[in-house]
């Protein structure tokens, strides 16, 4: 089983604040995806990252894949009430796709 | 721009009950993928399709719950018979290939289900 783990778990910040979620494992990844879900919707992807300590930015949103390719994180800098939502990473190996725990992200106006 | 539609969104049952939901992917996608998803928690992988061929059900409990891509197209997961525990949100994805480690999962709405 590769598990990913994601901390926090939850998060609630006032908006402008900056904020970093994580996603840990222990096994190698080929990629790491990067998920937002708002409720009642499926997950859309945000960014895939393949190359060990490789960073991309999407406006706010900064993404950073560990140089060993077991972890990544995502840095979002101030933060907006349009961010809320559940944050997903999900790693891909051996043709199949392994989500993380969530890290769900409340951002108050 | 193509959306991977499943139905019904909303399914009410009660338990030791019969239920359905379909899912028809992005046209000319390869891969179909249903997750069980605890609210609140990531996506748990059911069954994975390669066309019509199923590459990955090592998490589908095969006693109560079934799934069919008969004609690599569309798709249906069963469960029957329904309990307490399966309620949860069912989301379908499809992607251009699944044999990519740059492959984009698109995922439907999701069917929310709950039984009673």
């Amino acid at each position: 089983t590769q598990l990913l783990e994601q901390s926090p778990q939850f998060l609630s910040i006032q908006e402008g604040e900056n904020l970093t979620v994580y996603c840990n494992s222990s096994s190698v990844f080929s990629s790491l995806q990067w998920y937002r879900q708002e409720p009642g919707e499926g997950p859309v992807l945000l960014v895939t990252v393949v190359t060990g300590g490789e960073v991309k930015k999407l406006k706010r949103l900064t993404f950073q894949f560990g140089d060993a390719r077991k972890d990544s994180s995502l840095h979002i800098t101030a933060a907006q009430p349009g961010d809320t939502g559940l944050y997903l990473c999900a790693g891909y190996n051996f043709n199949k796709f392994y989500f993380g725990s969530g890290t769900k992200l409340n951002v108050k106006p | 721009e193509a959306e991977v539609a499943q139905s019904p969104r909303y399914k009410i049952t009660e338990k030791s009950q019969a239920v359905a939901f379909w899912c028809d992917p992005i046209s000319g996608h390869a891969t179909l993928y249903w997750y069980r998803q605890i609210l609140g928690q990531g996506p748990e992988l059911l069954v994975q399709f390669q066309d019509e061929s199923v590459v990955d059900d090592s998490q589908l409990p095969k006693d109560r719950f079934s799934a069919e891509r008969l004609k690599g197209v569309d798709s249906t997961l069963k469960i029957q018979p329904a309990e307490l525990g399966d309620s949860a949100m069912y989301l379908c994805a499809s992607s251009l290939s699944g044999r990519s480690r740059t492959d984009t999962q698109y995922f439907g709405p999701g069917t929310r289900l709950t039984v009673l």
